[in-house]
């Protein structure tokens, strides 16, 4: 069965700093990676995927993250954190080839706090 | 582009009675809408799949008498809570899968979902 870890539940980073949030899945077949942030009351929105390619990807609002497939991790990395990040940060995973539904695994989520 | 939107935003119904909740694609269609529910602080359930034109596929463990779930057209599913029980209060959020798939190299998959703004949902 597929699932999504995410070991850290808070993290509080001053504004600037770096961030990097972790995420590891376990998956029996090529995996298609998600990162989402959700607001408050709000609904998810998604910073970056990876399926295929370049192991590192750009996402929106400076974001980026690194598929390492020995280390079944997808991290999220921010080189600069922005108050406005503070948010709850889902990593997701879900089959990657057609005809898989597209369900997807979300991880229990990090709630980031920046501090000013 | 990618829109997907959720009516209500939010909701407070008496126990007992049935609410209704409507996922919509703005801009695509949308073969395959996605149901979740979230408590609050913990991550998304997956509750229902749903294909245009055809019955909903369940999780194991979400009724589906109590969960009914219509996808009449190809922009449109419904959520209905029926008999609403105050621990059915929480956090409901659709997604919406495009038609066809997305090629990237030698990859080919499904499209991604596009998430709604979501309906918090308060049963007194």
């Amino acid at each position: 069965a597929q699932s999504v870890t995410q070991p850290d539940i808070h993290i509080t980073v001053s504004e600037g700093a770096s961030l990097e949030l972790r995420c590891n899945y376990s998956y029996g077949a090529t995996p298609y990676l998600f990162w989402y942030v959700q607001s408050p009351g709000q609904g998810l929105q998604l910073l970056l995927k990876y399926f295929s390619g370049d192991t590192l990807v750009q996402g929106i609002k400076g974001f980026e993250a690194e598929f390492k497939r020995s280390q079944s991790s997808f991290n999220l990395r921010k080189p600069s954190v922005h108050w406005s990040d503070a948010a709850e940060y889902f990593c997701a995973v879900g089959p990657a080839f057609t005809g898989g539904g597209n369900k997807l695994t979300f991880g229990t989520g990090t709630q980031l706090k920046v501090e000013l | 582009g990618a829109v997907v939107s959720q009516h209500p935003s939010w909701v407070i119904c008496k126990s007992g009675t049935s609410v209704k909740i409507e996922c919509r694609s703005l801009d695509f269609q949308a073969t395959t809408m996605f149901w979740y529910r979230q408590f609050p602080k913990q991550s998304l359930m997956l509750m229902a799949t749903s294909n245009e034109g055809s019955k909903a596929t369940y999780e194991q463990g979400v009724e589906k008498d109590k969960f009914l779930i219509n996808h009449a057209s190809l922009t449109l599913s419904t959520l209905t809570v029926t008999s609403a029980h105050p621990e059915d209060s929480s956090f409901y959020i659709c997604s919406a899968r495009g038609v066809g798939t997305v090629t990237s190299g030698d990859w080919t998959g499904p499209y991604e979902q596009y998430f709604g703004p979501g309906t918090r949902l308060t049963v007194t």
